[in-house]
C-alpha cells in the first residue's frame, strides 16, 4: 500500500546511545520531513528534505543528524539521546505544491531513560 | 515567519452540539492554511485545506472553516459532535522558509460527552 511507514513504533533507548528512527515514502514526494510533538508544544520540524542528499534545518534541529541518500528514505538519527530528546517523532512527506498537504506516518514513541 | 495560534487548549461539547475550534493566522504573504485531526496513537490526518478561491472550505467528516481575512481566522467548526469526534486537532499554514512545510498550532483537545 502506498503511504509513509515509520519504524520502530517504540523505542526505548538510554541517554548517551545512538538511534536512528526510519520512515519510508512510497509517493515518490520530493519533499519530507521529521516533527517532534510534545506536550504543550504542538508539533516542531526538526529537519527536512527537498530531494535526495538535500536538507536543511528547522526549528529544532540540534542533537539530530539526517541523511537522505534515496528519495523514498529519510532517516533521523539520535547520535548521543538525551533525556529531553524523549517525545514522538512524525515523519511526513509532500508534493512541490503550496496547495499540497503534509502526508504523516503513524509516528514513533521514543523514550530516553 | 507564518504562524497560527489555537484558542482554547481543551473543547467540550455534548454529542448533538456545535463544534468551534478557533484558530488565527499571521502571515505577511496569502496563507494556505490546513486543519488536521490526530486520534489516540495515530499520525496526522489531514481534515481541511484553504489555498484559494472559495473562503468556505468543506472536509471530511462533516467538517467545515471559513477563511476571514479581515479577522486573520480560519475557524473549524461542525454543527453536531458525535462522540468518535473527540480527538486532537490541529491548525497549520504553510511555511515559506522551511521549502514545504507547515507550521502547527498548539492543537485543540475535543472531548464530546454524552
Amino acid at each position: 500500500d502506498a503511504g509513509i511507514t515509520q519504524s520502530p513504533r517504540y523505542k526505548i533507548t538510554e541517554t548517551g546511545r545512538q538511534v536512528t528512527l526510519m520512515c519510508h515514502q512510497t509517493w515518490s514526494h520530493s519533499y519530507m520531513f521529521w516533527y517532534r510533538q510534545d506536550l504543550g508544544h504542538g508539533l516542531r520540524l526538526i529537519y527536512y528534505s527537498a530531494a535526495a542528499d538535500i536538507t536543511d534545518k528547522g526549528e529544532v534541529p540540534d542533537g539530530y543528524v539526517v541523511s537522505r541518500s534515496k528519495t523514498e528514505n529519510f532517516p533521523l538519527t539520535l547520535e548521543s539521546a538525551t533525556r529531553s530528546q524523549t517525545s514522538v517523532y512524525f515523519c511526513a512527506s509532500t508534493e512541490n505544491s503550496y496547495n499540497s498537504p503534509l502526508h504523516f506516518g503513524n509516528g514513533t514513541r521514543l523514550t530516553v531513560t | 515567519a507564518q504562524s497560527v495560534t489555537q484558542l482554547g487548549s481543551h473543547v467540550s461539547v455534548s454529542e448533538g452540539a456545535l463544534v468551534l475550534l478557533r484558530c488565527n493566522y499571521s502571515s505577511s504573504v496569502p496563507p494556505y492554511l490546513f486543519w488536521y485531526v490526530q486520534y489516540p496513537n495515530q499520525g496526522l490526518q489531514l481534515l481541511l485545506k484553504y489555498t484559494t478561491g472559495a473562503t468556505l472550505v468543506k472536509g471530511i467528516n462533516g467538517f467545515e472553516a471559513e477563511f476571514k481575512k479581515s479577522e486573520t481566522s480560519f475557524h473549524l467548526t461542525k454543527p453536531s459532535a458525535h462522540m468518535s469526534d473527540a480527538a486532537e486537532y490541529f491548525c497549520a499554514v504553510r511555511d515559506s522558509n522551511s521549502g514545504y512545510a507547515l507550521n502547527f498550532g498548539k492543537g485543540t483537545s475535543l472531548l464530546v460527552t454524552p
